[in-house]
């Protein structure tokens, strides 16, 4: 089927404004992942879910980010009052189970200004 | 905690050249290992992957990877790389968690 796709491709948004980013997993792929990749950095793991258990958040920066994933499928990130060091690209992934490979969407680039 | 540490930042090579590229963990478990890779433009794609077995493992596009648990190191080789090889590449481990390293971009002149 389809892969992982994410939306939008590009967002650039005011320094305080709240952002939503969406997932939509590979169906049938019970774990999803959302990470950040900021210029010349790797991955930075922000939050797993996995089924219907609680999500490890241990990744998230601050209180101002939080995901959530409904129906265990489609999941949204949000994060509020962006900041400008918040610019990077937001990339999900999802595979089907946690040691497995994981699939990743093209990424959103978040530019705030 | 595990850590995954790439040494190579920045590597260029001519084309036909090897190419190896270092990747080290820090976790003494069981460890499921991968490569991946973006292209230009373009978003991450698994480049091989292992999980058991022949600790050598053979990828797309002519790629390798060689796990040594000794070493706690899974380095990525190719034998002659070709311009269109130029791109960011990651190595990740997961022992229950997903781990990425910092990425090795690699470019290789024409």
């Amino acid at each position: 089927g389809a892969g992982v796709s994410q939306s939008p491709s590009n967002k650039v948004t005011e320094k305080g404004k709240d952002v939503e980013l969406r997932c939509d997993p590979i169906s049938g792929h019970t774990a999803l992942y959302w990470y950040r990749q900021s210029l010349g950095q790797g991955l930075e793991f922000l939050i797993y879910f996995q089924g219907n258990s609680a999500p490890d958040k241990s990744g998230l920066p601050s209180d101002r980010f939080s995901a959530e994933r409904t129906g265990g499928s489609v999941s949204t990130l949000t994060i509020q009052r962006t900041q400008q060091e918040d610019s990077a690209v937001y990339l999900c992934a999802s595979s089907s189970r946690r040691a497995d490979t994981q699939y990743f969407g093209p990424g959103t680039r978040l530019t705030v200004l | 905690a595990q850590s995954v540490s790439q040494h190579n930042h920045h590597v260029i090579l001519s084309e036909a050249a090897s190419l190896e590229l270092g990747c080290n963990y820090s976790y003494g478990g069981t460890v499921n290992l991968f490569w991946y890779v973006q292209y230009p433009g373009q978003h991450l794609q698994l480049l091989l992957k292992y999980f058991s077995g022949d600790p050598l493992v053979k990828g797309i596009k002519g790629f390798e990877a060689e796990f040594i648990k000794s070493k706690f190191s899974f380095n990525l080789r190719k034998p002659s790389v070709q311009w269109s090889d130029t791109a960011e590449y990651f190595c990740a481990v997961n022992a229950g968690d997903m781990r990425f390293g910092a990425g090795t971009r690699l470019t290789v002149k024409p």
